[in-house]
């Protein structure tokens, strides 16, 4: 079942400037992680925040986390042209074995 | 190192026909095993997992089936397909029921 909720579900910007992305979830979490798709493509990994976080950063990424308002934001900083793609939150629940994704943020990043 | 192997990569099959999707994990062992399914803009639902052989739980009805009949090997099946069960296939794994997916690049089923 979905749980992860982005927003905004479309972004635009120019290169350079920063996107950012925001997720809610409902349950309590073990941990939540921030997923990129390139169109026609699997999911690639970037990063994974767990539930006693609040800040982490990996690259030009940063992630927060704030339990108590069960929501999650991803920053790209300095976006590139390449960074076009959609992103994906998904949340690690207490009683889980699977990952439960948001419908995603469509990222474009126009040169 | 880990890689994940996922086909066919496109299909198109006639509603009614029997599917058969596969996907295989090289380099560790025991890990769990999922299949999602991402509708056209959608995000992404959980069909299966396994966390061993021939161990499967289903996260949705559907007209569909898996199977693990190997520790690495993970089959996405369907008797007879219907024009819902269009979409996009992803497999992933993981080698603890935490930690990030690492996902498959995925096959493109389309029924007419």
């Amino acid at each position: 079942s979905q749980q992860g909720e982005e927003d905004p579900q479309a972004l635009s910007i120019q290169e350079g400037e920063n996107a950012t992305m925001n997720c809610s979830y409902k349950t309590s979490i073990n941990n939540l992680q921030w997923y990129r798709q390139n169109s026609g493509r699997g999911l690639v990994h970037l990063i994974l925040i767990r539930s006693n976080e609040r800040e982490k950063h990996s690259g030009r990424l940063r992630v927060t986390l704030d339990t108590s308002k069960k929501s999650s934001s991803l920053l790209i900083t300095a976006s590139r042209a390449a960074d076009t793609a959609s992103y994906f939150c998904a949340t690690d629940e207490d009683s889980g074995y699977a990952l439960n994704f948001g419908k995603g943020t469509s990222l474009l990043v126009t040169p | 190192s880990q890689t994940i192997h996922q086909w066919p990569a496109t299909l198109v099959q006639p509603v009614g026909s029997p599917l058969s999707l596969e996907c295989t994990v090289e380099g560790t062992s025991n890990p769990n095993l999922y299949w999602y399914r991402q509708a056209a803009g959608r995000g992404l639902q959980l069909l299966f997992y396994s966390v061993g052989i021939g161990q499967i739980s289903s996260e949705v009805p559907q007209n569909l089936s898996a199977s693990r009949p190997q520790d690495r090997q993970f089959i996405l099946s369907s008797k007879k397909l219907l024009l819902s069960d269009s979409g996009f296939y992803l497999c992933a794994w993981r080698t603890s029921s935490t930690g990030e997916l690492f996902f498959g690049e995925g096959s493109r089923l389309t029924v007419l």
